[in-house]
């Protein structure tokens, strides 16, 4: 099973809030990615996380806050987003943070801000 | 910076027609995958190759990398409408950054 799941499908917030995006895969994988798509775009990669522990943070602002529960869990908490933020944010997971490795993706949480 | 240029952007053919999407670069790559990605979905891991020369087939699709792991290419035989998608290639870093360098994508569109 290659399957990676991400809560919510889709989701509207203001500029004020504070809403969470989830993210678990079951494959013992030990790499977790956060990226960010806009439209007609490719993947942008935001955050990796390996062995629990935050490995590249690309410069995100820090209304992007990741958190790394547990080896199965990935989530992003986010807080006064701006509507440029508006666009589809994709978790994946590789065996390890390491090249060679496939990454396999969740379907992603559209994500728009008003 | 390592990058991965996709040719053609768009490509709109009629069924049973076949098509190549290539994906080039400069540099030298330790693997690259290919994923399909439909509107609102995450892209979906089609194949990964990682010899240079290596040529894979899934059903009607044939993904091969050059042989100086510089560039690969997609072939499709006999399109369907169901191949419809965005194809991605994506390149592991060799530079040591560890991490997935993405192609711009190629907008595929298979007319009944």
């Amino acid at each position: 099973d290659t399957e990676v799941t991400q809560t919510p499908k889709h989701l509207v917030m203001g500029m004020t809030n504070k809403k969470s995006l989830k993210c678990e895969q079951h494959m013992g994988h030990r790499a977790m990615y956060w990226y960010k798509q806009k439209a007609k775009k490719p993947p942008e990669l935001m955050f990796v996380y390996s062995y629990e522990k935050l490995s590249i943070n690309e410069s995100v602002p820090s209304r992007f806050s990741p958190e790394c529960p547990n080896s199965s869990l990935l989530n992003l908490h986010l807080h006064a987003l701006q509507p440029e933020d508006s666009a589809l944010y994709l978790c994946a997971s590789s065996q390890e943070w390491r090249n060679g490795y496939e990454q396999y993706f969740g379907p992603g949480t559209r994500l728009t801000v008003t | 910076t390592q990058l991965l240029e996709q040719s053609p952007q768009f490509l709109s053919i009629q069924e049973g027609e076949n098509l190549t999407v290539y994906c080039n670069s400069s540099s030298v790559f330790s693997s690259l995958q290919w994923y399909r990605q439909e509107p609102g979905e995450g892209p979906v891991l089609l194949v990964t190759v990682v010899t240079g020369g290596e040529v894979k087939k899934l059903k009607r699709l044939t993904f091969q990398f050059g042989d100086a792991r510089k560039d690969s290419s997609l072939h499709i035989t006999a399109a369907q409408p169901g191949d419809t998608g965005l194809y991605l290639c994506a390149g592991g870093d060799i530079q040591g950054a560890q991490k997935l360098v993405f192609g711009q994508g190629t907008r595929l569109t298979i007319n009944p």
